[in-house]
Parts: C-alpha cells; structure tokens; sequence
C-alpha cells in the first residue's frame, strides 16, 4: 500500500494526557498537512510542512499542540494534557506540488474521557 | 486570504435526478479548486481538481465542476444521481503562493432517494 497512513486510527485517553500520532506521506510526497476535523464539520487545516520545515500553523494549533517532521519523511502530531475539546478525527495528507491534488489518510480518531 | 462557501448544508435528490452542489470561493491569487468526497467511515477521495487549465474539469464517477472566475465559482454536478453518491462533499480551495494552505467548506451532505 502506498498510500498516507496514519496511526494509531483510534485514540482513548484521559483527559490532561499526552498523545502522539504518527503519519508516513506517500513516499514522493515533499508537503504534509495536517488537519482536524470535528463532527458535522469539514476539516480544519492546523498545519504544513515542506520537506521538514513547518511553513505554516494555524492559530487553532495552540501551544499544547506541536508537530514536528524531523527528517521530511514520517511526521508527527503531539497533543499535550488533552483536554475533552481536543475529541476529533486528525487527518494527514501529502502532495508533491504545488499543483497537485493532496491525498489522505485515514485519520486518527482520537477521543478524550 | 483565501475562503470557501459551500452554499447548501444538505442536497437531497432522486436517483436518476441531476446533481448540482454549490461552492463559492474567495482567493487573493488565482487558486486551485477541487471537490473531495467523504464516506461514512472512508478517507477523504478526490473527485477533481482545478488548476488554472481547462474551466470544464472532469472527474471520476461521473462529476465534473466548472471553474467561472466571474462569479467565482465552482459547482459539482452530475447528470443522474446513483445511490452510491449518497455522502459528504467538500469543496476546497488552495491558494498557489505562500504556504499552499488548504481550506476546505463546511461540506454539503448529498441524500439520494430511491
């Protein structure tokens, strides 16, 4: 398969812990996103890479959250003391240029009790 | 800055009925367009895209979208609706300078009855 993966899929945790998921890009892929999407809603962009500078956050990216994507390849989401908000699907996707279309993972459901 | 308007929240139509969602965009620079769908349970899938060629772009399962910069839109439609069209659509907007971000609509939810 070589398409955007993204793990683990489904997230539990309590509430003030921290979480951490994983997205590999396709392969080719020099740009990585991340989104979150919430219930009834599209999603909403948090963040950009180009190879492993993050060009771009969103102001929804607050200072629990972080991203990293060390070495341009694999990236990944960290989400510091949870809180019940932070309950939403968290998509990555990647693309190879500017022109092309961005295709997605899966996402990573993540719920906070 | 750039932003998107999906005009209808719902579409509900008949099987064999044309389809036609709606989407409004806003751009500082002349932008990318496209239309993604989404499942219950599936990945976002594109439908098509459009970047600055042809105004007329086709897409698979039938879609096709025109560009019109004068009213700056880009509609999704489809000639005859089939069940397996019932989901979420989103039209989403990118712009070609900066950081490439992009932003999506709020996403129109098609029912298709029997």
């Amino acid at each position: 398969d070589t398409g955007v993966s993204q793990d683990p899929r489904h997230k539990i945790t309590k509430r003030g812990q921290n979480v951490t998921f994983r997205c590999d890009p396709i392969s080719e892929h020099n740009r990585l996103y991340w989104y979150r999407q919430t219930l009834g809603q599209g999603p909403e962009f948090l963040t950009y890479f180009q190879n492993e500078a993050q060009l771009e956050k969103s102001r929804l990216l607050s200072d629990r959250f972080s991203a990293e994507r060390p070495k341009g390849s694999f990236s990944t989401l960290e989400i510091q003391r949870t809180e019940q908000g932070d309950s939403a699907m968290y998509l990555c996707a990647s693309s190879s240029d500017v022109n092309t279309e961005a295709f997605f993972g899966q996402g990573t459901r993540l719920t906070v009790v | 800055a750039q932003s998107v308007t999906q005009l209808d929240s719902h579409v509900s139509v008949s099987e064999g009925t044309p389809v036609l969602l709606r989407c409004n965009y806003s751009s500082s620079y002349s932008p990318s367009l496209f239309w993604y769908v989404q499942h219950p349970n599936k990945g976002l899938q594109l439908l098509l895209k459009y970047t600055s060629a042809a105004t007329l772009v086709k897409g698979i399962n039938g879609f096709e979208a025109e560009f019109k910069k004068s009213e700056t839109s880009f509609h999704l439609t489809k000639p005859s609706a089939h069940m397996s069209d019932a989901a979420e659509y989103f039209c989403v907007v990118r712009g070609n300078t900066g950081g490439f971000k992009t932003i999506f609509g709020a996403g129109t939810r098609l029912f298709v009855k029997a």
